[in-house]
């Protein structure tokens, strides 16, 4: 069975950091592309982040350029988000989710993660 | 960025009603577009992808259709256990982005 579990999320003060990870099991990791959306409590879902297989190529939302970074240990079966110099508005539920493929022979996303809440505040 | 316009944004529809909800893009996205179910507290679930191609397991009830800026989700008849929020997005481009939503609560 396919399972995403992400973790990691917490409250913070404007300006600090969280990382989140996403466990996964149930299928080869290493041979799928990976994302971050994120819910906010508007209940608005925003594509963050994008990793292919290896990690050769990523892609990020303008709203969190240069403050989150995406990563991945195969090794692991773990994905992560590194985030940075955290805001309000980036309070949300975080989930990971699975491209639909292996190595990219599918545009789409299939299995999500249950999400993790971070929450940014004073 | 491509924008997605869901409509509407809220349905109020009666078990066995025919359910329509329309995903209009501001650009023309071919067929990359997906339409997810989301229930209070879960994660999205796929229902459609490549505008009209059922995912696997989901019931035959739901069908997509549409190409380049509209689309729609339709469902023939609608059961108990589809009173939910539906979203449509697009992964043709970056950023990926998604419509706002529509809420299907019971009449």
């Amino acid at each position: 069975e396919v399972q995403l579990v992400e973790s990691g999320g917490g409250l913070v003060q404007p300006g600090g950091s969280l990382r989140l990870s996403c466990v996964a099991s149930g299928f080869t990791f290493s041979s799928y592309s990976m994302k971050w959306v994120r819910q906010t409590p508007g209940k608005r879902l925003e594509w963050l982040s994008f990793i292919s297989v290896g990690g050769y190529t990523i892609h990020y939302a303008d709203s969190v350029r240069g403050r989150f970074t995406v990563s991945r240990d195969d090794a692991k079966n773990s994905l992560y988000l590194q985030m940075n110099s955290l805001r309000v508005e980036d309070t949300a539920v975080y989930y990971c989710a699975r491209k639909k493929g292996e190595h990219d022979s599918s545009w789409f996303y299939d299995f999500w993660g249950q999400g993790t809440l971070v929450t940014v505040s004073s | 960025d491509i924008q997605l316009t869901q409509s509407p944004s809220f349905l109020s529809a009666s078990v066995g009603d025919r359910v329509i909800i329309t995903c209009r893009a501001s650009q023309a996205i071919s067929s990359f577009l997906a339409w997810y179910q989301q229930k209070p507290g879960k994660a999205p679930k796929l229902l459609i992808y490549a505008a009209s191609t059922l995912q696997s397991g989901v019931p035959s009830r739901f069908s997509g259709s549409g190409s380049g800026t509209e689309f729609t989700l339709t469902v023939s008849s609608l059961q108990p256990e589809d009173f939910a929020t539906y979203y449509c997005q697009q992964v043709g481009f970056y950023p990926l982005t998604f419509g706002g939503g529509t809420k299907v609560e019971i009449k």
